[in-house]
């Protein structure tokens, strides 16, 4: 079974502070996204990336940077934390092709104070 | 712009039931349309894919089917049970390559016993 793992469950952190939010697959998969989730706005994609070093934008990519420099972690940062940045935060990879799922991780839950 | 849409947004049943939750989205050039399940506090964990070529996807008491003309899809779930309970969500791919999914807001299903 794909196991996608998120660092953490929860987090809470300050306006100002810069946030990495942490995620690794085990599948060597070539796809990893980045969504954030919130009542009433669903699921909305940050950034993606289909290989090593590679990225694309998502639709609500302000506020946030990506880095993937090994195949099976993919990072999310927080250059300067809001409060408008809280939020749950979801991890998915996949395998490149039409007929591919994408798997998700657990979410972290982050607090922005 | 792709736009997915779900109703009902709520839905509450009692154990046994037949039920069927619709998805609709805007724009019928798609590559695959995807159901998952989503428990409080959870990621998503995917149920059925059904690619642009195919009319329908089966996997034990879950069938989905899709009408990409119309750009409909429903999921119909059998003889449901408690345990069936949590929100479902519809998503469909808008990139063959990297799997962009746009997502619809949910379902949130109770099933009582």
């Amino acid at each position: 079974d794909v196991k996608v793992t998120q660092s953490s469950r929860y987090l809470v952190k300050r306006t100002g502070e810069k946030v990495f939010l942490e995620c690794v697959q085990d599948m060597d998969h070539e796809n990893m996204f980045w969504y954030r989730q919130d009542p009433g706005l669903g699921l909305r994609l940050i950034y993606f990336s289909y290989d090593v070093k590679m990225k694309e934008k998502g639709d609500i990519p302000e506020g946030y940077s990506v880095s993937r420099e090994k195949k099976e972690r993919f990072s999310l940062i927080l250059e300067s934390a809001s409060t408008n940045q809280t939020s749950m935060y979801l991890c998915a990879s996949s395998l490149t092709g039409a007929e591919r799922s994408q798997h998700f991780g657990d979410g972290t839950r982050l607090s922005i104070l | 712009k792709q736009e997915v849409t779900q109703i009902p947004a709520a839905l509450s049943v009692p154990e046994g039931e037949n039920l069927v939750l619709n998805c609709s989205f805007t724009d019928s050039a798609i590559y695959n349309l995807q159901w998952f399940r989503q428990d409080p506090g959870k990621g998503l964990t995917s149920l059925l894919l059904i690619q642009s070529s195919q009319r329908e996807q089966t996997s034990g008491r879950l069938n989905a089917s899709l009408d990409k003309s119309s750009g409909r899809s429903t999921l119909y779930i059998a003889a449901s049970q408690p345990g069936d309970s949590a929100t479902y969500l519809c998503a469909v791919s808008v990139n063959t390559g990297f799997q962009k999914l746009v997502f619809g807001t949910g379902t949130r299903l109770l099933v009582s016993p």
